[in-house]
């Protein structure tokens, strides 16, 4: 069975400072990663995704993750965070067995002025 | 513009009955799918649909129940027999349902039981 765990419910950088938020993955099959954000009471918006191919994905406003097979991660990072970058980040699998998304938590950022 | 519709925005039930959710989507997709979302546990499958016709009961169907008579239109009834309904529900579609689909979601539905 398929499984996603992000590290840190909560994350607050400086205006300005790298963004981390931490996923890490299980799946019996090569799996397929997806980064998706959430503004308070609207649905979500993919960041990027990461299927085959080059490992390092980059995304939309300046993200990008990469898929680490033998650490089984697939962190999000962006170089220097912005206000508008407060949101919550989910972390979502799926592969070839299981065409439903199965979720992470979510990390919820605060970017502090 | 293409897009997926929820509605209403808000929802507020009494206990014992039931309520049904509108999704809608003009976007062409084959599949559909809905999640529900409580705090601190991310969104979790209830039910989803690959074909008109056809749908597959996913990690928490238990006291919903679904259809999908069009290609456009996936409704979520909640039944009285859901526990704890209170959630924000969020209805999603992708083009044809391959694992490495690109979900598009909708704005989403909060429902509360009174």
């Amino acid at each position: 069975a398929q499984s996603v765990t992000q590290l840190g419910s909560h994350v607050s950088v400086s205006e300005g400072a790298l963004v981390l938020l931490r996923c890490n993955y299980s799946s019996s099959v090569p799996p397929y990663l997806f980064w998706y954000v959430q503004y308070p009471n609207q649905g979500l918006q993919l960041l990027l995704k990461y299927t085959t191919g080059a490992t390092l994905v980059k995304g939309i406003n300046g993200f990008e993750a990469e898929f680490k097979k033998s650490e089984t991660s697939f962190h999000l990072t962006k170089p220097s965070a912005h206000m508008s970058d407060a949101a919550e980040y989910f972390c979502a699998v799926s592969d070839k067995g299981r065409r439903a998304l199965t979720f992470g938590s979510g990390t919820r950022l605060q970017v502090q002025p | 513009d293409g897009g997926i519709t929820q509605s209403p925005k808000y929802l507020f039930r009494k206990e014992g009955q039931n309520v049904t959710l509108s999704c809608e989507q003009n976007l062409n997709h084959d599949a559909m799918y809905w999640y529900r979302q409580d705090p601190g546990q991310g969104l979790r499958l209830i039910y989803y649909s690959q074909i008109v016709n056809d749908f597959q009961k996913g990690d928490i169907a238990e006291g919903y129940s679904v259809s999908r008579e069009k290609k456009e239109s996936f409704p979520l009834t909640v039944t009285s027999a859901q526990k704890n309904p209170t959630a924000f529900y969020l209805c999603a579609s992708s083009g044809s349902g391959q694992s490495t689909d690109t979900q598009y979601f909708g704005p989403g539905t909060r429902l509360t039981v009174l």
